[in-house]
């Protein structure tokens, strides 16, 4: 069965702190993989990676994706509190769907 | 370029009634999926729609049902409602090309602000 595990469930960190979220999947054909942050509202788009586009990078936001291992990571450098929220990363097996972790979910203390 | 909508954001019901959910997608996105999130179970898939035609669904009972009209915009429908129901249904939209070499893609989703519906 098609599965995507997050780690850790939750994180409480400083500002200023650098924080590494992970994501391992198993699906019988990988074609991307998504990562959205969730505050009190519907997730907002964050990173896809695909076969053809394994690393991104956006300000202090970025992400890898290793296809070996079968895991992402998500970086956050220099945190600030509105980083605060749900970091849910999706895998999409080939069908049409896309499977979601439960998500990490991250606080960021002044 | 206006996002995702879903009407209506909130819904009450009692149980064993139905409900119908509406999802505008983003201009030009031809794909809906429609997702269950619940506290204890995360984001569950429903349903996906293209092109008026569902091409996958997840593991709800029938009393889960949707469709998608030829402008895409997508309802979802649930019937009997009982109280495990309550949950935030959101909708997400993508272009999703669909042609024989990305079999399987549904590529970028952006999420509506989802309706959040309780069963009594």
């Amino acid at each position: 069965e098609d599965k995507v595990v997050q780690s850790p469930l939750s994180l409480v960190v400083h500002e200023g702190d650098t924080v590494t979220l992970n994501c391992s999947y198993e699906v019988t054909n990988f074609r991307s993989l998504l990562w959205y942050k969730q505050e009190k509202k519907a997730p907002t788009f964050l990173f896809m990676l695909t076969s053809s586009g394994i690393e991104k990078k956006s300000g202090r936001l970025s992400s890898i994706l290793d296809k070996k291992e079968l895991s992402s990571i998500l970086n956050i450098t220099a945190t600030q509190t509105g980083d605060s929220a749900i970091y849910l990363c999706a895998v999409e097996p080939g069908t049409y769907k896309y499977i979601f972790g439960t998500g990490t979910r991250l606080k960021v203390l002044a | 370029k206006a996002g995702v909508t879903q009407t209506p954001r909130y819904l009450i019901k009692t149980r064993g009634q139905q409900v119908t959910l509406s999802c505008s997608p983003i201009s030009g996105h031809r794909s809906v999926s429609w997702y269950q999130q619940t506290p204890g179970q995360g984001l569950q898939f429903l349903f996906e729609y293209f092109s008026e035609t569902q091409r996958n669904k997840g593991n709800f009972p029938g009393r889960f049902s949707g469709r998608q009209f030829s402008n895409s915009r997508s309802e979802m429908n649930v019937s009997t409602l009982e109280l495990g129901d309550s949950a935030l249904y959101l909708c997400a939209s993508s272009l999703a090309p669909g042609s024989r070499s990305t079999l399987g893609w549904v590529g970028e989703q952006f999420f509506g602000p989802g309706t959040r519906l309780t069963v009594l």
